[in-house]
């Protein structure tokens, strides 16, 4: 059974497009989060959510909108794609102080 | 804010070969977690370290973490080609949100 699960695997996109990133967990945690993984594959932070209610917003342009309507579920949809915007997207879930668990990651293509 | 660093960003080695990754953080470490990717999957938990001088290990990787609680090694002994893939070091925050803040990552190539 798959932890956390997140859809879809590859997005490829035009710019300008909007897009929206599926992720749920079934570990019953009470926080999600959203990471970007760049080209040069550092990961870093934007959203967290605990309880649907948003904890972390890790200056991402307004363009970025997460969306949590119950503790499993928290999606990612993206305005006005830009170049810029290509990257790996990975969900997340936690608890605690006990090790976050990740999902596959989206690939991110906007031409 | 703190920060991770991670040496060496690349490293190549023979089958067989012992190699280690360092990290090291702008500031004391709230919990210090290891993590493996491999190419188009996600981040695979290895270990968490909590405590100054501790030293966990799981099959041939050992990671630890020193007294002052600001740098971690990650050591690999006898590697495999199922080794190979990027290692991340992940630090807790101190205000307990859950959050993590990662090293730039270390790749990892093992030839056979």
């Amino acid at each position: 059974d798959t932890a956390v699960s997140q859809t879809p695997k590859y997005l490829v996109t035009q710019m300008g497009n909007d897009k929206s990133i599926k992720c749920e967990q079934n570990l019953g945690h009470d926080t999600m989060y959203w990471y970007k993984q760049d080209s040069k594959k550092f990961l870093k932070i934007m959203f967290s959510y605990n309880n649907k209610e948003l904890i972390i917003n890790e200056t991402v342009p307004n363009r970025f909108s997460p969306k949590s309507p119950d503790k499993a579920h928290l999606n990612l949809h993206i305005n006005s794609l830009e170049l810029g915007d290509s990257a790996v997207y990975f969900c997340a879930s936690g608890t605690g102080d006990s090790p976050l668990h990740f999902g596959n990651g989206t690939r991110l293509t906007v031409t | 804010s703190q920060e991770l660093e991670q040496s060496p960003q690349s490293l190549i080695v023979q089958e067989g070969k012992n190699l280690t990754i360092n990290c090291t953080s702008s500031k004391t470490l709230y919990g210090l977690y290891w993590y493996k990717q491999k190419y188009g999957e996600g981040l695979i938990f290895l270990m968490m370290l909590q405590k100054g001088g501790e030293e966990k290990s799981h099959e041939k990787i050992t990671a630890k973490l020193d007294e002052k609680k600001q740098q971690s090694s990650l050591h690999i002994t006898a590697s495999q080609p199922s080794h190979a893939g990027i290692y991340l070091c992940g630090a807790g925050s101190s205000s307990n949100t859950g959050k993590l803040i990662f090293g730039q990552g270390t790749t990892l190539q093992v030839k056979p």
